[in-house]
């Protein structure tokens, strides 16, 4: 069955910078684009980032774009987000997701989710 | 593209049909999906392409709409359908969710 875990969450201070996961299993990772999206605490849903299934584009809120990366590694059936210039914020849940059809290069639905990894942005 | 949900909070009570409206600051042609979220689980893809239903999901939530205006109508509340409710908008980066709906008892 098709299994996503986030890690790499934690507490960071403003300005530095944190590097989640995401380990896939139970599917063909490197056929899928993959969805990056957080809750703060109590807030809705803010869809963060995009990578492509052959990691060639990328999509970006504009809260987080020119600070966070999205990559993968298709070897090891891994997403990133790494999150630079980290503020207040970004404290939220981070979840990652994949998308609903093979092949896409631009991103459609989100079907499977992680249970997430919390972020929180504090000096 | 912006997404508003009303209403943001809504009362019911089992056996309730109930709808919540989901508009968009632009046409999404049918770029549109509905998703549950539960206190502390990840969300629920409930409704994709507008109006088709995700395997698994009960018949009794339908999704429907088209341009700017969508609407996710559950026939008859269940205790298990208390949740908060968002739309997701496919059309163009960046994607958005609506701000979401709250059901409650």
């Amino acid at each position: 069955q098709v299994q996503l875990v986030e890690s790499g969450g934690g507490v960071v201070q403003p300005g530095r910078s944190l590097r989640l996961s995401c380990a896939a299993s139970g599917f063909t990772f490197s056929s899928y684009a993959m969805h990056w999206v957080r809750q703060a605490p109590g807030k809705g849903l803010e869809w963060v980032a995009l990578i492509s299934y052959d990691g060639r584009n990328t999509y970006y809120g504009d809260s987080v774009k020119g600070r966070f990366t999205v990559s993968r590694d298709d070897s090891k059936n891994v997403l990133f987000l790494q999150m630079n210039s980290l503020r207040a914020e970004d404290s939220a849940v981070y979840y990652c997701a994949r998308d609903f059809f093979r092949y896409s290069g631009s991103g459609t639905y989100p079907d499977y989710w992680g249970q997430g990894t919390l972020v929180t942005v504090s000096s | 593209i912006q997404l508003t949900q009303s209403p943001s909070f809504l009362s019911a009570s089992v056996g309730d049909r109930v709808t919540i409206t989901c508009r968009a600051s632009q046409a999404i042609s049918s770029y549109l999906a509905w998703f549950q979220q539960k206190p502390g689980k990840a969300p629920n893809l409930l409704i994709y392409a507008v109006s088709t239903l995700q395997n698994g999901a009960p018949s009794r939530f339908r999704g429907s709409g088209s341009g700017t205006e969508f609407t996710l109508t559950i026939s008859s509340l269940q205790p298990e359908d208390f949740a908060t409710y968002y739309c997701l908008q496919l059309k163009s980066s960046p994607f958005t969710f609506g701000p979401g709906t709250k059901v409650d008892i």
